[in-house]
């Protein structure tokens, strides 16, 4: 069965700190996709990355970084000088394997990056 | 703008009524999905449409109900069989094959009284 575990339910840092979330993903499949969503305050999903399973080329966009692993079925986010701004809940997700499109989040982190 | 809206933003429901959840989308997206949250908990998927006239149950559709008339639109009815309705609701599009990304409209806060 498909999963996606979160297992930082909570970070706190201090503005400038570097900080990186875990997603642990389970899946039979040999093609599939890895999300990252951030969820501020106001709610809406803000879709930030997506993955292919062929694809285990890192990632940098800005201040922002995916670090992917097949190996240890990881993906990983890092935000590197976090700013207050940063402050949300993160959703890793997986897709499911039937062509509907539908996704598998995990719990969730909820990261509070202190000024 | 393109675009998910969901109205509205705060609901109040009386127990042992039903409530109907808007979901409009502009992006030509063929697929849409409602998600609910739970505080500290991820996404669950209630129901979900491919096209148009048809639509699936998702892991917690017990208590829901769905309509898909319009490609726009994918309208969310909470009914009064929904145990605990109080939660945060998410709709979303896409183009509906694996591995598309699914945009979040910015969900609608349902509250049981």
């Amino acid at each position: 069965a498909q999963k996606v575990t979160q297992a930082q339910t909570e970070i706190s840092v201090v503005e400038k700190e570097d900080v990186t979330l875990d997603c642990v993903y389970e899946t039979r499949d040999t093609t599939y996709y890895l999300f990252w969503y951030k969820q501020p305050p106001s709610g809406e999903l803000v879709f930030l990355i997506r993955r292919n399973s062929f694809d285990e080329q890192n990632e940098i966009s800005g201040r922002y970084s995916w670090n992917f692993q097949k190996s240890t079925s990881s993906f990983n986010f890092t935000i590197t000088a976090s700013q207050v701004v940063d402050s949300a809940v993160y959703f890793c997700a997986l897709s499911e394997p039937s062509n509907t499109g539908k996704l598998i989040f995990g719990q969730g982190t909820t990261l509070q990056v202190k000024p | 703008d393109g675009g998910i809206t969901q109205s509205p933003k705060y609901l109040f429901r009386k127990e042992g009524q039903n409530v109907t959840l808007s979901c409009e989308q502009n992006l030509n997206h063929d697929a849409m999905y409602w998600y609910r949250q739970d505080p500290g908990q991820g996404l669950r998927l209630i129901y979900y449409s491919q096209i148009v006239n048809d639509f699936q149950k998702g892991d917690i559709a017990e208590g829901y109900s769905v309509s898909r008339e319009k490609k726009e639109s994918f309208p969310l009815t909470v009914t009064s069989a929904q145990k605990n309705p109080t939660a945060f609701y998410l709709c979303a599009s896409g183009r509906g094959n694996s591995g598309n990304t699914i945009y979040f409209g910015e969900g609608s806060w349902l509250t049981v009284v």
